[in-house]
């Protein structure tokens, strides 16, 4: 166990919805970040947050957005779902802005239909 | 141009064999980090091995150790003593930092397979 939380764990949604992943980050770990792995692909990264603030930006769609709240908790928004968002949305966290390590939560697997 | 190269999609290994996963990077950064993930069929990432651009010795946890070679940029896992848990995706990663701000990057990973 990362001790990093993702919720939904699984979600099938129709083209067109808007969805929500959570994710809680380890204890005292100020930074997060959010990857999209497709099927049979590596991680893009796209987005990075840093003691509530945004710090760093990957190949994250307009349609797609994210904030971290004061209690360091994070959401990514994903809305007007295509076929082609479904993958699995990973979670990580680690202590400082470019922490040694970076944990990872088990993943939210979307399924958009 | 890739900044982490993996170029073995797939590799089978024998049990209780050493087995060797290929990863070259590129940056022009002198302070880096690496990395490498193991991915099993349910999702999960799991962190392995860390080694930083400016430590001299070859980072070992366990059964992984990482060989780091600075000139050439790569930092090959090797996993000694396969185990058929070892079965997984694996991937390598870098740390880098851009304009002030740090990104992981992943390579394609390797799907190792250990043979019984």
């Amino acid at each position: 166990d990362s001790g990093v939380t993702q919720t939904p764990k699984h979600l099938i949604t129709a083209t067109g919805q808007r969805v929500t992943l959570r994710c809680s980050p380890r204890s005292g770990d100020l930074s997060v970040y959010w990857y999209q792995q497709s099927l049979d692909q590596g991680l893009q990264f796209l987005i990075q947050y840093y003691n509530g603030e945004e710090r760093a930006k990957g190949n994250i769609l307009e349609r797609f957005s994210a904030q971290q709240f004061p209690d360091l908790h994070s959401e990514l928004n994903l809305s007007s779902l295509e076929l082609g968002d479904s993958a699995l949305y990973f979670c990580a966290s680690s202590v400082e802005l470019g922490g040694n390590t970076i944990y990872f939560g088990e993943g939210s697997w979307l399924t958009v239909v | 141009a890739q900044k982490i190269t993996q170029t073995q999609p797939g590799m089978f290994v024998q049990e209780k064999e050493a087995v060797t996963l290929d990863c070259t990077y590129d940056t022009s950064d002198q302070s880096y980090g690496l990395f490498w993930y193991k991915q099993p069929s349910s999702g999960e990432m799991i962190f392995l091995i860390y080694q930083g651009s400016y430590d001299e010795q070859n980072a070992t946890e366990g059964r992984y150790s990482l060989n780091f070679q600075k000139a050439r940029k790569s930092a090959n896992l090797v996993i000694s003593a396969s185990q058929l848990g070892d079965s997984a995706m694996y991937f390598c990663a870098m740390r880098e930092v851009t304009s002030g701000t740090y990104k992981y990057i992943f390579g394609t990973g390797t799907r190792l397979k250990v043979l019984a």
